[in-house]
């Protein structure tokens, strides 16, 4: 499966500052997405990430909170704007890498812990 | 879009015992479902999929149905062990929604 570093994998950050959060990919990947994680809850979608275009953002997600780039089919950024301490989580971003070795689905990079004091 | 949903939220059982987590979902064109596990502080990781194609799919210990006329499928654990504690997600292709997880724990 494709190998996915994704950084920082924490900070600690005032709130009303900003944090971006980048995923570089070993491979070209079709899709890449944007979740967060808070403690003990399951994995909420915030985006599907486009190369070449504006991310796709879901319910309750907006782009000027939640800024996403993708510039190539490896590499995206995340960033999370004005941060308070509602912010505070766990962020990941996913790469779906079908048909690759004996994995055919979508591979987690390592998470970015975030916490906003 | 797609909402997902995982039964149960906690599950405990003996070594040795078998597993099951169910989840449903509810748009009929998803056709990818995948189970993740997640330990404490660590990613989640893929540990079995399975096709719309397909109804069932065993690996080693693990194996998961799914049943697309009732939209559900289901994760099979057998003989488990104490490193199968683990939170574990289904998931639906269409928009990859995640069910809430199941908080699986093996008993020694």
């Amino acid at each position: 499966s494709a190998v996915i570093s994704q950084k920082p994998s924490r900070d600690i950050c005032q709130r009303g500052t900003s944090l971006t959060i980048q995923c570089q990919v070993d491979s070209q990947v079709t899709m890449m997405f944007w979740y967060r994680q808070q403690p003990g809850q399951s994995l909420t979608l915030i985006a599907t990430a486009n190369q070449g275009s504006e991310a796709t953002y879901e319910s309750g997600f907006v782009i000027d909170k939640f800024p996403i780039s993708r510039p190539n089919l490896t590499f995206s950024t995340l960033t999370v704007s004005n941060m308070s301490p509602e912010d505070s989580s766990i962020y990941l971003c996913s790469v779906w890498d079908g048909g690759r070795g004996a994995n055919y689905g979508y591979t987690f990079g390592s998470g970015t812990r975030l916490t906003v004091v | 879009g797609e909402n997902v949903e995982q039964h149960p939220s906690t599950l405990s059982v003996q070594e040795g015992d078998s597993a099951v987590i169910k989840c449903t979902y509810s748009d009929s064109a998803s056709n990818y479902f995948p189970w993740y596990k997640q330990e404490l502080g660590k990613r989640p990781q893929l540990i079995i999929d399975i096709r719309s194609n397909v109804g069932e799919k065993k690996d080693q210990r693990i194996a998961v149905t799914l049943n697309k006329t009732a939209k559900h499928f289901s994760l099979h654990i057998t003989e488990t062990q104490p490193e199968d504690s683990a939170v574990y997600f289904c998931a639906a292709s269409r928009g990859m929604r995640f069910g809430a997880g199941t908080r699986l724990t093996v008993k020694p």
